[in-house]
């Protein structure tokens, strides 16, 4: 069964620290990896998008970075903004059925002053 | 900003009440989607359309209906709203090729009484 778990499941930093979210996958063939970042009531927009053979993708001050060899993929926030509150999901897309789509659970990131 | 809009955003309704939650898209996207989330949860596809006169259901069962009589409207439509369909409902759409990211509108926040 295709699954992408994400970890931490909440974080709490500092204005100005940096941070890294991490997505584990299972879904394969693999087609390609996003960052989604969700505010609270509102729905996902794209941070990133990585194909198979990219290992790094960045967004601003959002770095998304992808090894297909272990299936894994990190999102890093440099210095942390409040407006970086949030929800952050790792998407997986299967090459077959479509591009179908499997969602992590998110982390939610929660950044004081 | 992605052009896709969903009315209302909230409704609070009684049970037994028929129900349609408007989504709209100016973009021209032929591929459309809806997902269910709970808070703190994952999203969950539960109708997708690839196009006008197709629709198809999603990995979670849903009591809903789809319709996708123009490219721009996706209506999603509960006959007889129950408790069971609190959730936030999300609409999304993508073009064919291109990575097909899925841009999401607002969300409408159901709440069944």
């Amino acid at each position: 069964k295709n699954q992408v778990e994400q970890s931490p499941q909440s974080l709490i930093i500092l204005e100005g620290k940096n941070c890294t979210l991490q997505c584990n996958y299972t879904v394969s063939p693999f087609s390609n990896l996003r960052w989604y970042k969700q505010d609270t009531g509102r729905g996902p927009v794209s941070l990133t998008i990585m194909t198979f053979s990219e290992n790094t993708k960045s967004n601003g001050r959002y770095t998304a970075t992808l090894d297909a060899d272990t299936k894994q993929s990190s999102l890093h926030i440099t210095a942390s903004q409040l407006s970086d509150s949030a929800s952050y999901i790792c998407v997986v897309s299967a090459k077959a059925a479509g591009n179908k789509l499997t969602f992590g659970g998110g982390t939610r990131v929660l950044v004081k002053p | 900003e992605a052009d896709i809009y969903q009315t209302p955003r909230y409704l609070v309704i009684g049970t037994g009440k028929k129900i349609t939650l408007e989504c709209s898209q100016t973009m021209g996207h032929d591929k459309m989607y809806w997902y269910q989330q709970d808070p703190g949860m994952e999203l969950h596809l539960i109708h997708y359309s690839y196009g006008v006169n197709s629709t198809e259901k999603g990995d979670l069962s849903s009591e809903s209906t789809v319709s996708r009589i123009r490219t721009e409207h996706f209506p999603l439509t509960l006959e007889s709203a129950r408790p069971s369909h609190t959730s936030q409902y999300l609409c999304a759409s993508s073009v064919s090729g291109g990575g097909e990211t899925q841009y999401f509108g607002p969300g409408t926040r159901l709440l069944v009484l």
